[in-house]
């Protein structure tokens, strides 16, 4: 069975600091993608990521897929209030024909003013 | 453009009474997904549909939970009974195709007591 597994699985900093979120799992994955999550909502997604070592960046957030696509990471920089939510990684399962997702048990980032 | 609808946006049941949702997704997405939503936990896929055939439905619990996607349009799905356990935020989404994003409605949290 695949599992992905987030760290930390909370995080309250405040306005202005930088955080790294960590996605990790021990098999290999044909993609990776980042979601963000606010409460009474749906995850929208942020990035994608299919190649192995692959950094995508999206404004203040950087996202790094691992060189033998087993993991990934999510770097944001001087963090605002509106980056609070849940960040939730899935990852793209190997061999699927029906692009089979599998997502971690989420990040809750608390952004405070 | 409209979005993934769902509804209802709560309910709450007593234990082994039934339950169902509906979902309405983007309008031509051939793809269609319901996850359940744990708290404290990531999404996880029950059932995938193409169109109005399944292509995946491994981790929906079929002695209780059924779904349906008629005209390849809207979909259902019914808990019967419900379990305590159920509990959870269940969500609707869609795509174009297996290959492409999807996209999520707001969910429904169930609660079941």
């Amino acid at each position: 069975t695949q599992l992905l597994e987030q760290s930390p699985q909370f995080l309250s900093i405040q306005e202005g600091e930088n955080l790294t979120v960590y996605c990790n799992s021990s098999s290999v994955f044909s993609s990776l993608q980042w979601y963000r999550q606010e409460p009474g909502e749906g995850p929208v997604l942020l990035v994608t990521v299919v190649t192995g070592g692959e950094v995508k960046k999206l404004k203040r957030l950087t996202f790094q897929f691992g060189d033998a696509r087993k993991d990934s990471s999510l770097h944001i920089t001087a963090a605002q209030p509106g980056d609070t939510g849940l960040y939730l990684c899935a990852g793209g399962v190997l061999g699927s024909n029906t692009g089979k997702l599998i997502f971690g048990q989420g990040t809750t980032l608390q952004v405070k003013p | 453009e409209a979005g993934v609808a769902q509804s209802p946006r709560y309910k709450i049941i007593e234990k082994r009474q039934s339950v169902a949702f509906w979902c309405n997704p983007i309008s031509g997405h051939a793809t269609l997904y319901w996850y359940q939503q744990i708290l404290g936990q990531g999404p996880k896929l029950l059932i995938q549909f193409q169109n109005n055939g399944v292509v995946d439905d491994s981790q929906l619990p079929k002695d209780r939970f059924s779904a349906e996607r008629l005209k390849g349009v809207d979909s259902t799905l019914k808990i019967q009974p419900a379990k305590l356990e159920d509990s959870a935020v269940y969500l609707c989404a869609s795509s174009l195709t297996v290959r492409t994003e999807a996209f999520f409605g707001q969910g429904t949290r169930l609660t079941v007591v």
